[in-house]
């Protein structure tokens, strides 16, 4: 069984660009995570999807990232534009009840 | 609000040597518990986890962890460590009526030979 996927596995992008970061759930997840780790911080929660719907997006840090889930499958994260800050590791993960959740190996964005 | 506290930031450890893990967390009621390990390169892979029952739950690769109310810890610990253990170390907490995770700042283990 496939796990968690994530594209790209990295990326260097300069300020001002828009990255977009793909995320493919294990099959048959209804729920999909992102959650990211800047540089030097804890791993933190951006939001949670049921299915196509955002059940709780309230980690988004600002309106700078959209993230949608298409059909209730793969799930994109974009950054747009893209700031220093935003540099680190995007996690996506899955799961199917909320006690095991799997992730991916991560998007690694670097903004220059 | 739910927290979590890895005390260690780095700890080296001879290979064959045993090893633990310490996690402190901050939750109201019974809280969910895990560990990953991010090896480098990799993404996070879960170790174990806890939710209810005997405290003291086994994982993969050799590891184990206790939970314990009255100290509001959740340790990890391995007898004998391997250089494949070199990685770093989360502790995660979340709950039943939620789905978020709240992560602790991390343990990076470096094994010497």
């Amino acid at each position: 069984e496939a796990g968690v996927t994530q594209f790209p596995s990295h990326s260097v992008i300069e300020k001002g660009q828009t990255v977009t970061l793909r995320c493919d759930p294990i099959s048959g997840h209804d729920n999909l995570y992102w959650y990211r780790r800047v540089m030097g911080k804890e791993i933190k929660f951006l939001l949670h999807f049921v299915k196509e719907s955002k059940q709780d997006e309230s980690g988004m840090p600002n309106n700078r990232f959209l993230a949608e889930r298409t059909g209730g499958t793969y799930s994109t994260l974009k950054v747009q534009p893209a700031e220093l800050e935003d540099s680190g590791v995007y996690f996506c993960a899955s799961s199917q009840v909320s006690n095991t959740i799997y992730f991916g190996e991560g998007s690694w964005l670097t903004v220059v | 609000a739910q927290s979590v506290t890895q005390p260690d930031i780095h700890i080296t450890v001879s290979e064959g040597a045993s090893l633990e893990l310490r996690c402190n967390y901050s939750y109201g009621a019974t809280p969910y518990l895990f560990w990953y390990v991010q090896s480098p390169g990799q993404g996070l892979q879960l170790l174990l986890k806890y939710f209810s029952g005997d405290t003291l739950v086994q994982g993969i690769k050799g590891f184990e962890a206790e939970f314990k109310r009255s100290q509001s810890s959740f340790n990890l610990r391995k007898p004998s460590v391997h250089w494949s253990d070199a990685a770093e170390y989360f502790c995660a907490v979340g709950s039943p009526n939620d789905y978020k995770l709240s992560f602790g700042a991390g343990t990076t283990v470096t094994v010497r030979a």
